[in-house]
């Protein structure tokens, strides 16, 4: 199994709403990202987890909350978040974070904030 | 600070060789040459990578300058269905990759 699953496909949310995107992997990988898209931009890093342990956060807004509940899982809850918070959310996975591990990307949840 | 500069589009005529330049001129002696694509609407792919020689697998050849300022992503047979972004990319581990603008290649039938 080499794929990074990503629910949902498409999200609509209120920026009053509180919503989570959920990314899992069954490859055995020990390092999960987080990326954000706007259209026709390449992808931003947001989260690095390794281990299950936040190692990089790029400056990301606190209305962006990640979690790390297993090796295999990794969540993106959403807060109050803005029209501008529109995007596609790629989740991706790596053997590991600190060696030239290729990662292996979802096919992305795409955001919409009204 | 952009790492690497590609040309913004290309295209190519299928079952011909693309040929896909990227320059990182101030590439450090430990950071690796990586190659992703994204179609369109789906997550980025990686392809290859390499450090200083050159590397070949089932997807793409990379050719890398014996100065490593430059690089070219070869396709050897492009088909419809590699018509992408290809982005170009130097880091020394995994969790430090940054997207550049990449290029639009189209293939043309």
């Amino acid at each position: 199994d080499t794929e990074v699953t990503q629910t949902p496909k498409h999200l609509v949310m209120g920026m009053t709403n509180k919503k989570s995107l959920k990314c899992e992997q069954h490859m055995g990988h020990r390092a999960m990202y987080w990326y954000k898209q706007k259209a026709k931009k390449p992808p931003e890093l947001m989260f690095v987890y390794s281990y299950e342990k936040l190692s990089i956060n790029e400056s990301v807004p606190s209305r962006f909350s990640p979690e790390c509940p297993n090796s295999s899982l990794l969540n993106l809850h959403l807060h109050a978040l803005q029209p501008e918070d529109s995007a596609l959310y790629l989740c991706a996975s790596s053997l590991g974070a600190d060696l030239t591990y290729e990662q292996y990307f979802g096919p992305g949840t795409r955001l919409t904030v009204t | 600070d952009a790492k690497t500069t590609q040309p913004t589009s290309m295209d190519c005529a299928e079952g011909r060789a693309a040929n896909l330049p990227c320059n990182h001129s101030t590439i450090s002696g430990n950071e690796y040459v990586y190659w992703y694509r994204q179609i369109h609407s789906q997550g980025p792919q990686y392809i290859i990578h390499g450090l200083k020689n050159n590397e070949t697998n089932e997807m793409a050849s990379l050719i890398i300058t014996e100065d490593r300022k430059s690089s070219t992503l070869i396709l050897p047979h492009a088909t419809l269905r590699d018509t992408a972004v290809y982005y170009c990319l130097v880091s020394e581990s995994a969790r430090q990759l940054t997207f550049g603008s990449g290029t639009q290649l189209t293939v043309l039938p």
